[in-house]
Formats: C-alpha cells, structure tokens, sequence
C-alpha cells in the first residue's frame, strides 16, 4: 500500500522558517517524482513543485520561487518542503502527493498545517 | 500559465440525480485533465485522469470526458458518498493549475 506520511500541524512565527517531510512508504521511492501542493482555507489547490527523488533535480511554480526548497533523502524515503521567511499568506494545508507518469496525482499525503502567527 | 475555470461553483443535488461539472482551459491542453474529489478536512482523491481514464477504485458512475479546452466531469445516480468539493487540474506540462473546485451539497 503507498502511503505518505506527514507531520503534525506547526505554528510558527513571522519571518522564520519551517520543513515539512513526507515519508513515502509502499513502492520505489526514486521511481515518482514527488509533488507539493498549498491550499489554502476555504481556497483551491497550487502546484508549488516537484523534485525527481533519483537525481533531486527540481521544477518549481515561479509563484513559489524563493519562498519553498524541494529536498529528498533517499536513504530514509522522505521528501522535505522548507518554506522560508513566512507570513500570513503563508497559512495554509500543505500536501505531498506523487507524481504519476503522466503527472496527475495518484496519492496524498494527509496535510500539514501551517500557521503563521506572531 | 494555463488557466483552469470550473462551473458550476457550487451545485445541490439528491442522491440518485445525475450532474455534470465542467472544466475550461485557457488553452489547448489535449487530453492531460484530471479531477479529484476531496471531502471536508481530507487530502483530495484521484477520480479520473487523461481527460477520461478512472483512476484505481473509482466506481463506474463516475465518467470524464472532452479533449482540447473543454472538458466535463459525470456522475450518474449520486450517492451519499459523492457529496464533497471537486478540482480539476490540467496536467499538461508545468505548472500545473487547478480549477477553482465545485462544490456539491446535498439538496
């Protein structure tokens, strides 16, 4: 069973930064690139990145560029999502999701909150 | 960027009807359309992808269809189960972008 692990929710200030992993279990980790999504609440859904987990190679959203780094470990099957010098835009669930070959997303992680607050 | 746009926003129904929602491209995007299901404080779930493919376990009254800018989601004989917000996503090459989602409430 393919299954992605995340953390539990974080509350953090303004200005500092966060990393948020995703253990993958269930198949070959360096087969599917791994996806991060942001949603916000009561909002749809943006594609920040991916990251190919065999070389780390990585595609990122411009919208996203500067604000989000895409790491693997391939030893432990964990990819990472830093988000850096946060604000309240920043608030929101983050997902992990794999990627599938034709680059829709097969699977989920359960989310992780963010909160930005003083 | 290529963008997505969904109608209705929102749609109430009874279990047993049919509804349709659909998904607009700002572009040509072939058939890399995928749609996903998400319920209240859940990860979205994979329904259809390739504009018309059931993803693993999704029932058969689901249906997608369209190629090129216009595409639609069906479900036949709404069940319990299907109530909750949809997304569309266009998968044709990066960044990818979702629609605005619809959401579905039970009438």
């Amino acid at each position: 069973e393919v299954l992605l692990q995340q953390s539990g929710p974080e509350l953090v200030k303004p200005g500092a930064s966060v990393k948020i992993p995703c253990k993958a279990s269930g198949y070959t980790f360096t087969d599917y690139n791994m996806d991060w999504v942001k949603q916000s609440h009561g909002k749809s859904l943006e594609w920040i990145g991916d990251i190919n987990p065999n070389n780390g190679g990585t595609i990122y959203n411009q919208k996203f560029k500067g604000k989000a780094t895409l790491t693997v470990d391939k030893s432990s099957s964990t990819a990472y999502m830093e988000l850096r010098s946060l604000t309240s835009e920043d608030t929101a669930v983050y997902y992990c999701a794999r990627s599938d070959d034709y680059g829709s997303l097969a699977y989920w992680g359960q989310g992780t909150l963010v909160t930005v607050s003083a | 960027d290529i963008q997505m746009t969904q109608s209705p926003a929102s749609l109430s129904a009874s279990v047993g009807e049919t509804v349709t929602i659909t998904c607009r491209a700002s572009e040509n995007i072939y058939s890399y359309l995928a749609w996903y299901q998400q319920k209240q404080g859940k990860s979205p779930q994979l329904l259809v992808y390739n504009a018309k493919t059931l993803a693993e376990g999704v029932p058969s009254r689901f249906s997608g269809s369209g190629s090129g800018t216009q595409f639609s989601l069906k479900i036949n004989s709404l069940q319990p189960e299907d109530f909750g917000s949809y997304y569309c996503q266009h998968h044709y090459g990066t960044p990818y972008t979702f629609g605005g989602g619809t959401k579905l409430e039970i009438k």
